[in-house]
């Protein structure tokens, strides 16, 4: 079954700190890895994304790092700001599909 | 979300009656894609369209069936809702290149 594990479920982080979101995939071949950010209410909206070929990118605020050795990406939110606090899911599409898998969310609180 | 809209925004409903779901995009773009939300399961993939009348089963589709007669539109049906079908449904496009860029504001349904 094609499955991406993100962890952790939840993250509390103080203000001006780094929130880290962990995403692992097994036996899937997968190209492409974008993470999603989303508001009560509202659809997941794209944040950034990275191919395998890269070990990292960075925009803003955000850098996702990628391991494909170990089939491990994450997501570095520096700066954390208390408009930061959102549920974060990560993504990663299948190989010659255009279907989208993804993780089970982290739901990130930044505290004022 | 601007480029597509999803319809009905809400819909109680009683178990074994049909539901139709609306995802209408203006965005020309070739991919969609409906998925469901629920807490700890994120984002679910249930179906998704590469082209007019091109669908292809996500990993949750039993008991659902998708329709694409235009670019515009992809409607989800459940033949015979079920409450385990309460959840709240996203609709999402793609032009293929890059990752699934937008999504809808979601439908939250509920079987009774």
């Amino acid at each position: 079954q094609q499955q991406v594990k993100q962890s952790p479920q939840s993250l509390i982080v103080q203000k001006g700190g780094i929130s880290i979101i962990n995403c692992a995939y097994e036996n899937t071949a997968f190209d492409y890895f974008p993470w999603y950010q989303q508001f009560p209410g509202k659809g997941p909206a794209l944040l950034i994304a990275i191919r395998p070929d890269v070990s990292e990118k960075k925009e803003g605020r955000f850098t996702i790092s990628f391991n494909k050795s170990a089939k491990q990406f994450s997501l570095h939110i520096m700066d954390s700001q208390p408009g930061d606090s959102a549920t974060y899911f990560c993504a990663a599409r299948v190989v010659g599909t255009y279907k989208y898998i993804f993780g089970t969310g982290t739901r990130l609180k930044v505290l004022a | 979300d601007a480029g597509i809209t999803q319809s009905p925004r809400h819909k109680v409903t009683e178990t074994g009656t049909p539901v139709t779901l609306r995802c209408h995009q203006t965005e020309n773009h070739r991919y969609m894609y409906w998925y469901r939300q629920d807490p700890g399961h994120g984002l679910r993939l249930i179906h998704y369209s590469y082209g007019v009348k091109d669908t292809d089963k996500g990993e949750v589709s039993d008991g659902y069936s998708v329709s694409r007669s235009k670019t515009e539109d992809f409607l989800l049906t459940l033949e015979s809702a079920t409450s385990s079908q309460t959840s709240v449904y996203f609709c999402a496009i793609s032009e293929g290149q890059g990752a699934l860029n937008t999504f809808g504001s979601g439908t939250r349904l509920t079987v009774v």
